[in-house]
């Protein structure tokens, strides 16, 4: 079946930039998501790419996409202790697939000042 | 406009015992998605809905079971609870348009002594 992984931990310190990586099995992927969670809480779309698409740029995320290695990767420049939380990578084959989303375990991003 | 929404935040039941976790969604969503959330096994797909009256398995149904008698209702049953399905659980929907972007609820830490 589909499988999604990232890497469990990452930790930066406050400005520098994080990336986070992220790859997946399924070639019929279709979209693919970053999701944010904050302690306590549920998963919030921070942002997504089309699979058509090699990059897309959100104010300080950057996602890129390289298809041909099923990869991909969140960057988020000048992180900032607001940004501590999990974050997780998802794909779906969208409305073909009942909307199901197959998510990876989370990075849990760590932001020192 | 709330979103999704998920009653109780918090519960602890005694092996055995039965309960009914309610997820709702003021949004028109066709899709409705029940997740459980474990430290290092990220989301697993219990049960999802395509519509009102529909119901189908996901990755983990064992011991589950859900209803979808008004579109904007997701329940999930446990009939006899077991120290296992002690988790966090993440109720989602999704438009059911094309790009499957999920919103999630708060979630609700349940725990089985």
């Amino acid at each position: 079946g589909e499988d999604v992984e990232q890497s469990l931990f990452l930790s930066v310190r406050e400005g520098d930039s994080s990336v986070i990586n992220c790859t997946y099995t399924d070639s019929s992927s279709t979209y693919l998501y970053w999701y944010k969670q904050e302690p306590g809480a549920g998963l919030q779309l921070l942002t997504y790419i089309f699979s058509n698409m090699d990059m897309k740029q959100d104010q300080r995320l950057t996602v890129l996409l390289n298809k041909k290695d099923k990869h991909l990767s969140l960057r988020i420049a000048d992180t900032q202790t607001g940004d501590s939380a999990i974050y997780f990578c998802a794909e779906s084959r969208g409305n073909t697939n009942a909307g199901k989303s197959t998510f990876g375990d989370g990075t849990t991003l760590t932001v020192k000042p | 406009n709330a979103g999704v929404t998920q009653t109780p935040k918090f519960r602890v039941l005694k092996t055995g015992q039965s309960m009914t976790l309610l997820c709702a969604q003021d949004m028109n969503h066709e899709y409705m998605y029940w997740y459980r959330q474990d430290p290092g096994m990220g989301l697993r797909l219990i049960h999802y809905s395509v519509g009102e009256g529909t119901t189908a398995k996901g990755e983990v149904p064992d011991g589950y079971n859900v209803s979808r008698l008004k579109k904007q209702n997701f329940l999930l049953g446990l009939e006899s609870a077991a120290p296992s399905q002690t988790s966090v659980y993440f109720c989602a929907s999704s438009r059911g348009t094309d790009l499957g972007t999920q919103y999630f609820g708060p979630g609700t830490r349940l725990t089985v002594l």
